[in-house]
């Protein structure tokens, strides 16, 4: 069975970083993109980031361009997000998923349980 | 940014009858639309891709219609698992995104 397993969360203060880590089983993890998506209490998901099989083509969405950064380690199974200068906005739960396939485009049919990282003073 | 707009918010409905839930977008895209299944305290699940292809282990009481601008997920018969909220989402441009949701709660 596939498994994505989110970890890093944490409250940290405006303008501070932290490092989202996603560990997959089941699949073979360096056959698919995977993207962050995150949600905030009671609003709808938001897509934050996309990494290519290989490492490649990272694309982000525009309000965390320049303060995220995505990638992966293909020998460990292993999708990270750095966050910097971190916004009250950034307040949410973070999940790691899969696409469905090489060439499905932003379909995610596995998704992780998530992280929560909360940006306050 | 393409906007989804979903209707209703909420629909209130017994076990047994039939949910229709729209999803429209702000401009055309195509076939490139999902719906997704998410209970309280869990993540989103795939449900639809690709409009009217049900995902792995997807009963096929849940069915997905439509084109260019105008969308919408049936599940003909309600049962106790498909009371969740439902959220559309395009893969048509960067960025993706999702819709508002629709609340699919027992009447």
């Amino acid at each position: 069975d596939v498994q994505l397993v989110e970890s890093g969360g944490d409250l940290v203060q405006p303008g501070g970083s932290l490092r989202l880590s996603c560990i997959a089983s089941g699949f073979i993890f360096s056959n698919y993109g995977m993207a962050w998506v995150r949600q905030a209490p009671g609003k709808r998901p938001e897509w934050v980031s996309t990494i290519g099989e290989s490492g490649n083509d990272p694309l982000y969405l525009d309000s965390v361009k320049g303060r995220f950064a995505i990638s992966r380690d293909n020998s460990k199974d292993t999708l990270f997000l750095q966050m910097h200068s971190l916004r009250v906005e950034d307040t949410a739960l973070y999940y790691c998923a899969k696409y469905r396939s090489l060439t499905s485009g932003s379909v995610f049919d596995h998704w992780g349980r998530g992280t929560l990282v909360t940006v306050s003073s | 940014e393409i906007v989804l707009t979903q209707s209703p918010a909420t629909l209130s409905l017994s076990p047994g009858e039939r949910a229709t839930l729209s999803c429209r977008a702000s401009q055309s895209i195509d076939t490139q639309l999902a719906w997704y299944k998410q209970k309280p305290g869990q993540a989103p699940r795939l449900v639809i891709y690709d409009v009217s292809n049900r995902a792995a282990g997807i009963p096929a009481r849940l069915s997905g219609s439509g084109s260019g601008t105008d969308f919408t997920l049936t599940i003909s018969s309600l049962e106790s698992e498909d009371f969740a909220v439902y959220y559309c989402q395009h893969r048509y441009s960067w960025p993706p995104t999702f819709g508002g949701g629709t609340t699919v709660e027992i009447k």
